[in-house]
């Protein structure tokens, strides 16, 4: 079974540009979420998705956005890039709320975003 | 709000016991976890304990919950070099969403 993907595995841009990043979760799982890792810090929460809506967003500014396709692959969009949002963005996937049990979350490797 | 804390680092000698500590604030948790995290790589589930148990063994790995106190903690036995990561404890409130805490930095010595 294919694990969580995530490209590109390495991002470099430039202030004011543009990145997306993409993920697919694992076959069958329907909840996708997105994290912020900066450097030597902890998850910071930015996106879940399930079934195709946006369940929930962590308090990051408007220019963090993104969307769930119907074959419950996502994208994550970040415009108007700082220097600060170099970071590994990762994402993970769940069965989804409905599911009873545990839900764990399988990660993915993650996008490394640089901004310059 | 709901808070999960964490030492940010523990150092352990080749051979011997870690235990890392977490404390957490939401008594509705229905599940913790314990995730680790390798060098540039994503987090790995290493085990989880549903809130009505007190512990959980799996090999080398000791969860236990004291529900009353709001202390999870992870045991693991005879540590590795291999052993060495960022170990995230994460609860799940009764909102399905998941908080967590900052990470432990486990360094073992020689």
């Amino acid at each position: 079974e294919a694990g969580v993907t995530q490209s590109p595995t390495h991002l470099i841009k430039t202030r004011g540009q543009q990145a997306t990043l993409r993920c697919s979760p694992i076959s069958g799982h329907t909840s996708v979420y997105w994290y912020q890792q900066a450097l030597g810090l902890g998850l910071q929460f930015l996106l879940w998705y399930d079934e195709g809506e946006e369940r929930n967003r962590g308090n990051f500014p408007p220019r963090f956005s993104g969307r769930q396709f119907p074959n419950y692959s996502s994208e994550l969009n970040v415009n108007a890039l700082e220097l600060e949002d170099s970071a590994l963005y990762l994402c993970a996937s769940s069965r989804g709320t409905v599911s009873s049990g545990a839900n764990v979350l399988t990660f993915g490797a993650g996008s490394r975003l640089t901004v310059l | 709000g709901e808070d999960v804390e964490q030492s940010l680092f523990l150092s352990v000698r080749e051979g011997d016991s870690s235990v890392i500590n977490c404390t957490y604030t939401d008594s509705s948790s229905t599940y913790l976890y314990w995730y680790k995290q390798e060098p540039g790589a994503g987090l790995q589930l290493l085990t989880y304990i549903f809130s009505n148990m007190d512990m959980k063994q799996d090999q080398r790995l000791t969860v236990l919950l004291n529900k009353k106190d709001k202390h999870l903690s992870l045991r693991i036995a005879d540590t590795q070099t291999g052993d060495s990561a960022i170990y995230f404890c994460a609860e799940r409130n009764s909102n399905y969403q998941l908080i967590w805490g900052a990470g432990t930095k486990l360094i073992i010595k020689p």
